[in-house]
């Protein structure tokens, strides 16, 4: 069982339609990643969180560290949206090391 | 703008031969890491480093080798001795602060590596 788990792992919306992408973690974590991966590869960092919630636009991420569990919601999804969106947690105790989900491919229908 | 570069982004390989990746990052960003990514997998650590001169290696750094004279460039060397070198091949970096929020790491585009 990988460490970092992610559902689903493919996910089709129409466009408009509210996107939720989970990620259960079973290890100890100082903080937890959302990146997004573009189809050209390279990947851009959405939110990173030790708890709570963050919002940036039509972004949305959630934690609960007592449920090991963490949510990244989009609203109003457009075909832009379309991309795979990547789990990571830094792992605790101290290392640098982070463990990676193997990823959600979106994608956003006009 | 700040950012990190990695070059080549297609590169090919031919049995036998070692090939080097650049990652070159204007952040001043004191760790970089080197990630492997397969398909259906999740990204892999190669080597990271946090500071000049020293580097650590990762979950799966046979067949790699890495260098860190400078702050600013972390190159990647995939030898002969790698058996499956066939990947995409991600470096990040990340600031390593004493207080404050821990920072995320930044990537780079990505090279895409073949064997020929």
């Amino acid at each position: 069982k990988n460490e970092v788990e992610q559902s689903p792992q493919n996910l089709t919306a129409q466009e408009g339609e509210f996107i939720t992408i989970n990620c259960s973690y079973s290890v100890g974590i100082s903080a937890l990643h959302w990146l997004q991966q573009h189809p050209g590869g390279g990947i851009v960092s959405l939110f990173m969180l030790s708890s709570g919630k963050k919002k940036h636009g039509r972004l949305i991420a959630t934690i609960n560290i007592q449920e090991k569990h963490s949510s990244l919601h989009i609203t109003a999804s457009h075909p832009r949206d379309s991309a795979v969106y990547i789990c990571a947690v830094r792992s605790y105790p101290g290392t640098y090391k982070y463990i990676f989900g193997t990823g959600t491919r979106l994608k956003v229908l006009a | 703008d700040g950012g990190i570069t990695q070059s080549p982004k297609y590169l090919f390989r031919k049995e036998g031969q070692n090939v080097t990746l650049s990652c070159e990052q204007n952040l001043n960003h004191d760790a970089m890491y080197w990630y492997r990514q397969d398909p259906g997998q999740g990204l892999r650590l190669i080597y990271y480093s946090q500071i000049v001169n020293d580097f650590q290696k990762g979950d799966i750094a046979e067949g790699y080798s890495v260098s860190r004279e400078k702050k600013e460039s972390f190159p990647l060397t995939v030898t002969s001795a790698q058996k499956n070198p066939t990947a995409f091949y991600l470096c990040a970096s990340r600031p390593l602060m004493q207080a404050g929020p821990i920072q995320p790491q930044h990537f780079g585009d990505g090279t895409r590596l073949s064997i020929l």
